[in-house]
């Protein structure tokens, strides 16, 4: 199944832009790209999912480059509430990894 | 919309004792799981099911049993708890046939604890 990679963790500060990286580079060519994001003591929220092209949507853009080994997502303007675990998953069987951590500080 | 509803949302067992968690969506998705999750880890899933009378094993499926006889209703079943059962576990329901390339919904969870 095809593997992601992300960073354990990163900061940003309130009202500023972030960008979350991730890295599929054995992902095949149908294979989604979806990211959820978990916040504290909640089930995974849905965020944004795209295949080829760049999306946007109300919470965030989803940047996909263009040999789709990896993809960024961005939060245009991060508030408090957009403190959670991010997770970039690839492949069938829809694997959770870790994902990362993202603190937003006032 | 309900959406995605757990029950119980806490729960704490013995060891050896079996017990149902419930879980009930009202979007009339034909895809539906179980994952749980351990502290600090990730989301491992469980079993899965793709309509009323299917159901497939997923990653973790040992000392968990699942039917699906309604669209709308997927128990997970533990037969005989044990301590390593302990974790949070998580429903999920999407459009299609699975989550891939769409809008996946998941409750709110069940924290489980055997002792």
């Amino acid at each position: 199944d095809a593997k992601t990679t992300q960073p354990n963790s990163m900061e940003s500060n309130e009202e500023e832009p972030v960008h979350l990286p991730c890295n599929h580079s054995t992902i095949s060519g149908t294979d989604y790209i979806h990211w959820y994001r978990q916040l504290p003591s909640q089930g995974p929220e849905y965020v944004i999912h795209g295949l080829t092209s760049n999306v946007n949507n109300r919470m965030a853009s989803l940047a996909i480059a263009e040999d789709r080994k990896s993809s960024t997502l961005i939060l245009h303007r991060a508030t408090l509430r957009d403190a959670a675990v991010y997770y970039c998953i690839t492949g069938n069987q829809f694997y959770f990894g870790t994902g990362t951590s993202l603190t937003v500080i006032p | 919309n309900a959406g995605v509803t757990q029950t119980p949302k806490f729960q704490v067992l013995k060891t050896g004792q079996s017990m149902t968690l419930q879980c009930a969506q009202d979007m009339n998705h034909e895809y539906m799981s179980w994952y749980r999750q351990d502290p600090g880890m990730g989301l491992r899933l469980i079993h899965y099911s793709v309509g009323a009378g299917i159901t497939d094993q997923g990653e973790v499926p040992n000392g968990y049993n699942v039917s699906r006889s309604t669209t709308e209703d997927f128990p997970l079943r533990l037969l005989s708890a044990a301590p390593s059962q302990t974790s949070v576990y998580f429903c999920a329901s999407s459009t299609g046939r699975r989550l891939i390339g769409t809008e996946a919904f998941f409750g709110q969870g069940t924290r489980l604890t055997v002792v």
